[in-house]
């Protein structure tokens, strides 16, 4: 079992809706960081948690530390949050295990 | 504020041989991260360089290793180059040692081992 576990792998939404993706994980954190990568590869950071719920613009993270789970939500979805989502969790020694990601399409 | 930058954007090498990767932090930030991506593997940890140290690395064999310069920069060199080697190698740079400290990355060197 992998230590860090997204859901979906995949997910097709309609311009509009609105998007959950699920991250558990098995392992103690010092942080839960969401990031997203486009199709040429590179990474942005969109959140960083150790605890709570944290919005930027239409996005919105939240953790539950003892349930080792979090949720990303996007509002509102549209074509160009097509992507895919990263769920990793860090430790103390600076390594960061990361999910297997989720790919989203979201159709005009 | 330059973000972080990697060169070369695309590197092909022969089995056999050596690779070097360059990454320069963003300004301010003393810790640099590196990462490979191979196809269909997921994002693996490599190593962690802070202050001109390494920090941890990750389950990889010693053929891959690198360093920090004074100026933060890092090189990631993999030497014996083997074909499943070939991967997206990912740099990121934070401000200092805390591990709650945000990840910013860079666009990425694609290496291919031919």
């Amino acid at each position: 079992k992998n230590e860090v576990e997204q859901s979906p792998q995949n997910l097709t939404a309609q311009e509009g809706e609105f998007i959950t993706i699920n991250c558990s994980y098995s392992v103690g954190i010092s942080a839960l960081h969401w990031l997203q990568q486009h199709p040429g590869g590179g990474i942005v950071s969109l959140f960083m948690l150790s605890s709570g719920k944290k919005k930027h613009g239409r996005l919105i993270a939240t953790i539950n530390i003892q349930e080792k789970h979090s949720s990303l939500h996007i509002t509102a979805s549209h074509p160009r949050d097509s992507a895919v989502y990263i769920c990793a969790v860090g430790g103390s020694q600076g390594n960061l295990i990361f999910g297997k990601g989720t790919k989203l399409s979201v159709k005009p | 504020e330059a973000g972080v930058t990697q060169s070369p954007t695309h590197l092909i090498k022969t089995r056999g041989q050596q690779a070097t990767l360059r990454c320069s932090p963003i300004s301010g930030h003393t810790s640099v991260y590196w990462y490979q991506q191979a196809l269909g593997l997921g994002l693996q940890f490599l190593l962690w360089y802070d202050e001109g140290e390494e920090r941890n690395r990750g389950n990889f064999p010693p053929r891959f290793s690198g360093r920090q310069f004074p100026n933060y920069s890092s090189e990631l060199n993999v030497n014996a180059l083997e074909l499943e080697d070939s991967a997206l190698y990912l740099c990121a740079s934070s401000v200092g040692l805390a591990s709650t400290n945000e990840r910013f990355f860079g666009p990425g060197t694609r290496l291919t081992v031919l």
